[in-house]
């Protein structure tokens, strides 16, 4: 069974700095896509970035991208420019491709304060 | 877009009470997922529905619960006999088909069992 590991509970970052936060998991599967969501306190769960197994090329949205390292297994996300708003849970979420699989399987999260 | 709906947004109910939740999924969207949260932890999957077919169960989802889908568009979860464990966030989610496609989640339904 695939499993999604994120070592650090909680992250602090100062306001216009960057971070990175980091997400380890571990399967056996060739074909797959990796996820990194946001949930702000007391809101919805939203779509921050994704990646492609098959792809080399790492994934930017903006002040948002990831270094996706296949053989190591390895999906860290970086924020630059941090900003307020950031603060929030930042779940790092795996998904088999092909099959009959829709689970979307989720690590425990890095909570991100970001200082003023 | 109006985005994914759930109702209710809380539920408090007693031990042995039977709850049910509706999710309201983005409208052309032909996938609808159930996840539940716990405090501190990431959400976890429940089952899940392509259309009006429930395609995948969790072995978190136990007797007592069952979801339906039953036109392919809205979807219910209900929990028989409540337990003081399943007291949770229950989140919603839908997305187009394709493994690629991203969830679209909505607010959640917190059930807490007195």
């Amino acid at each position: 069974a695939q499993t999604v590991t994120q070592s650090q509970p909680e992250m602090s970052v100062q306001e216009a700095e960057t971070v990175t936060l980091s997400c380890t998991y571990d399967t056996s599967e060739s074909d797959y896509y990796l996820f990194w969501y946001k949930q702000p306190p007391s809101r919805q769960m939203i779509l921050v970035i994704r990646q492609e197994a098959y792809k080399q090329q790492n994934a930017t949205e903006n002040r948002f991208s990831v270094n996706f390292q296949k053989a190591a297994k390895s999906f860290s996300l970086k924020i630059s420019d941090s900003q307020l708003g950031d603060a929030a849970m930042y779940f790092c979420a795996y998904r088999s491709a092909g099959g009959s699989q829709g689970n979307l399987i989720f690590g425990k999260g890095t909570k991100l304060s970001v200082k003023p | 877009d109006t985005g994914v709906s759930q109702d209710p947004r809380h539920k408090i109910t007693k031990r042995g009470q039977n709850v049910t939740f509706r999710c309201d999924p983005i409208s052309e969207h032909n996938r609808l997922y159930w996840y539940r949260q716990t405090l501190g932890q990431g959400p976890e999957f429940l089952t899940y529905f392509q259309n009006e077919a429930q395609l995948e169960k969790s072995r978190l989802l136990s007797d007592r619960f069952s979801a339906e889908r039953p036109k392919g568009s809205f979807s219910t979860l209900e929990i028989q006999r409540t337990e003081q464990g399943d007291s949770a966030m229950y989140l919603c989610a839908s997305s187009l088909s394709g493994d690629g496609s991203p969830l679209h989640f909505g607010n959640g339904t917190r059930l807490t069992v007195t």
